[in-house]
């Protein structure tokens, strides 16, 4: 099946700087979603981004679906960006749909 | 729309008892799935449905777990008996083929077994 790995796994940042999350991908897809877990828990959708770029505020993500690979950008960071954050891409199969989670990038925001 | 809807949001119990977990997808969506999340294992896929029909429950991870789905907006997810070890964060989240595979997540169902 499709492996989905992010890079890094932990993230911890001074409010206010900026960073870049990854998301790799072992093959073709036909979707990719990114969310945020916030402490509370909640799984909070950010992009759906199958390919190119889309931004939402401060956030801003980039998919090369030809290189099997997402990018997140996160600009002027504040303590409420923390948690974690997942991609997951979608894919069709004989049976239907397939979702796989990446293991996620737990980041951290200092003030 | 109210978004995807579960119940109970926690739920304590004792070991041996039986759970029900409960979710009410977003109204159109065809698919719904169920996820469980541990700090040790992330986030794992139990198993999911497409037109209230259970398509992968490899996921499932032994007998004492079952889920139905009756009906387009509702589904359970039921653990019997339960153990300590089952205690977890139980996430229901649906999508619609139409939208791409776009999926939504519920608040989840945090559980605990004692």
């Amino acid at each position: 099946g499709i492996q989905v790995e992010q890079s890094p796994p932990d993230l911890i940042l001074q409010e206010g700087a900026n960073s870049t999350l990854r998301c790799n991908f072992s093959d073709s897809v036909n979707n990719l979603q990114w969310f945020h877990q916030n402490p509370w828990g909640q799984l909070i959708n950010l992009f759906y981004i199958p390919s190119g770029t889309k931004q939402n505020g401060r956030l801003s993500a980039t998919t090369v679906a030809t290189e099997r690979y997402s990018l997140l950008y996160i600009s002027s960071s504040q303590t409420t960006d923390s948690g974690v954050y997942f991609c997951a891409v979608v894919f069709w199969s004989n049976y239907g749909q397939n979702f796989v989670f990446g293991p996620g990038t737990r980041l951290s925001v200092l003030p | 729309d109210a978004g995807v809807i579960q119940s109970p949001r926690h739920e304590v119990t004792e070991m041996g008892q039986e759970v029900t977990l409960r979710c009410k997808p977003i109204s159109g969506h065809d698919y719904l799935f169920w996820y469980r999340q541990t700090m040790m294992r992330g986030l794992e896929l139990l198993i999911y449905f497409n037109n209230n029909v259970p398509i992968d429950d490899s996921g499932m991870p032994e007998d004492r777990f079952s889920a139905k789905m009756p009906n387009a907006s509702f589904s359970t997810l039921k653990i019997q008996p339960s153990e300590p070890r089952d205690s977890a964060v139980y996430f229901c989240a649906s999508s619609h083929d139409r939208e791409g595979g776009e999926q939504y997540f519920g608040p989840g169902t945090r559980l605990t077994v004692t």
